[in-house]
């Protein structure tokens, strides 16, 4: 079954440290994987794709599919980084897509 | 730039009354998805539709839950008689390719059942 694993709940960094977001998958096929991000008060937008190979904000995300991960990362850490932070897996054959269970990241000054 | 839009913000209802939730997704989109999030927990997809009819929908999505797009701007999302259980945060989004491209997230409704 397709499943996407986020083992952390909390990330708490100081600001200018080095961020990981750790995102795991399991699906047979080829994935394609998204990262959201919920800023306080705001609704989910998209953060980056791995198709699109870009780095937005700073934040960069690899597929490896030997490890079936999807991690993001940013080498600064920025206060305005704080927020939820999801990663999403679509299904191959259908419209369906399967959400990690999401990890806040708290930047601290 | 166009944005998905989602009425109301927050609802309160007695459990057992019906809901309806509101959505009205960017113009040119052509599929349209519900998720719920329950407090604390992930975002959760309910179903997914397009060309006037659902293409998937998860075991969430039972019997009291349905889907309607009853003209060219609107989507809803109506619960029949409401559990506590159904309590949860409600977004809407659509995109113009199907799930494998980005989703364009409402801003959610908030749904009370007490």
């Amino acid at each position: 079954a397709q499943r996407v694993t986020q083992p952390e709940k909390l990330l708490s960094v100081f600001k200018g440290a080095p961020v990981e977001l750790k995102c795991n998958y399991s699906y047979s096929g080829s994935p394609e994987l998204f990262w959201y991000v919920q800023y306080s008060r705001q609704r989910l937008q998209l953060l980056l794709r791995h198709i699109s190979r870009e780095s937005i904000k700073g934040f960069t995300a690899d597929l490896n599919k030997g490890e079936t991960s999807f991690h993001l990362k940013k080498p600064f850490a920025q206060e305005e980084d704080s927020a939820m932070y999801y990663c999403a897996l679509p299904q191959s054959h259908d419209q369906k897509v399967t959400f990690g269970t999401g990890t806040k990241l708290q930047v601290i000054p | 730039e166009p944005e998905v839009t989602q009425t109301p913000s927050h609802q309160v209802t007695q459990m057992g009354q019906e809901v309806i939730l509101r959505c009205v997704p960017i113009s040119n989109h052509l599929y349209f998805y519900w998720y719920r999030q329950i407090l604390g927990q992930k975002v959760e997809f309910l179903v997914s539709f397009y060309n006037n009819e659902i293409s998937e929908k998860s075991e969430i999505f039972d019997d009291q839950f349905s889907v309607e797009r009853p003209d060219g701007s609107n989507f809803t999302l109506k619960i029949r008689s409401t559990k506590l259980e159904d309590s949860a945060m409600y977004f809407c989004a659509s995109n113009g390719l199907g799930a494998k491209e980005t989703q364009y997230f409402g801003p959610g409704t908030r749904l009370l059942v007490l």
